[in-house]
């Protein structure tokens, strides 16, 4: 069964610094790999996703995502960041074989200090 | 808005009464996902129907969960003689098969709190 791991559970960072949370999955086959924001009281959205192609993925608001099949990886990162950010952050992985649902990670919650 | 609805955004109960939540999908979707997520948890997946037929249950629905897509349309999703356990956001996602992303929209999930 495929399963998804965030090790960072809280990060805590000052407006402007450089992000980057951890996304590991365990999965031999083809993956799309995703990753969801949810801002305090919304749904979950999309912020990124990749199915194939270009390794490194864009999103939005200034968010990307690189994709490492030899580590089993898709980190999230973000060169500077703003307050508005603040959110809890989902990795999730969809195996192209047998069923097809979205496996999430138990989140990263992000705090930004103004 | 065209977005996927629930209802309703939050149910308070007592332990042993029985409660429904509603789902309405994006209208061209014709996958429907239920997910339950608990306090510093991701989403956990529950099951999933294409068009009206439910394809996965998971582990975590017991036989007191039952979930609906009679018309492949809306959905529902049932817990008889609820449980403190149940005390979860229940969320419900829709997404178009044929994109071949796998992409999943959510509503804003209905807050149960069983007493």
């Amino acid at each position: 069964a495929q399963s998804v791991s965030q090790h960072n559970h809280h990060v805590i960072l000052s407006e402007a610094a450089s992000l980057e949370l951890g996304c590991n999955y365990s999965y031999g086959g083809t993956v799309n790999l995703f990753w969801y924001v949810q801002y305090p009281g919304q749904h979950l959205q999309l912020l990124l996703k990749y199915f194939s192609g270009d390794p490194l993925v864009k999103g939005i608001k200034g968010f990307e995502a690189e994709f490492i099949k030899s580590k089993f990886s898709f980190n999230l990162r973000k060169p500077s960041v703003q307050w508005s950010d603040t959110a809890e952050y989902f990795c999730a992985v969809l195996s192209n074989f047998g069923n097809e649902k979205l496996t999430f990670g138990t989140g990263t919650r992000l705090t930004i200090i103004p | 808005d065209t977005g996927v609805s629930q209802d309703p955004r939050h149910k308070i109960t007592k332990r042993g009464q029985n409660v429904t939540f509603r789902c309405d999908p994006i209208s061209e979707h014709n996958r429907l996902y239920w997910y339950r997520q608990t306090l510093g948890q991701g989403p956990e997946f529950l099951t999933y129907f294409q068009n009206e037929a439910q394809l996965e249950k998971s582990r975590l629905l017991s036989d007191r969960f039952s979930a609906e897509r009679p018309k492949g349309s809306f959905s529902t999703l049932e817990i008889q003689r609820t449980e403190q356990g149940d005390s979860a956001m229940y969320l419900c996602a829709s997404s178009f098969r044929q994109d071949g992303t796998g992409e999943l929209f959510f509503g804003e999930g209905s807050r149960l709190t069983v007493l």
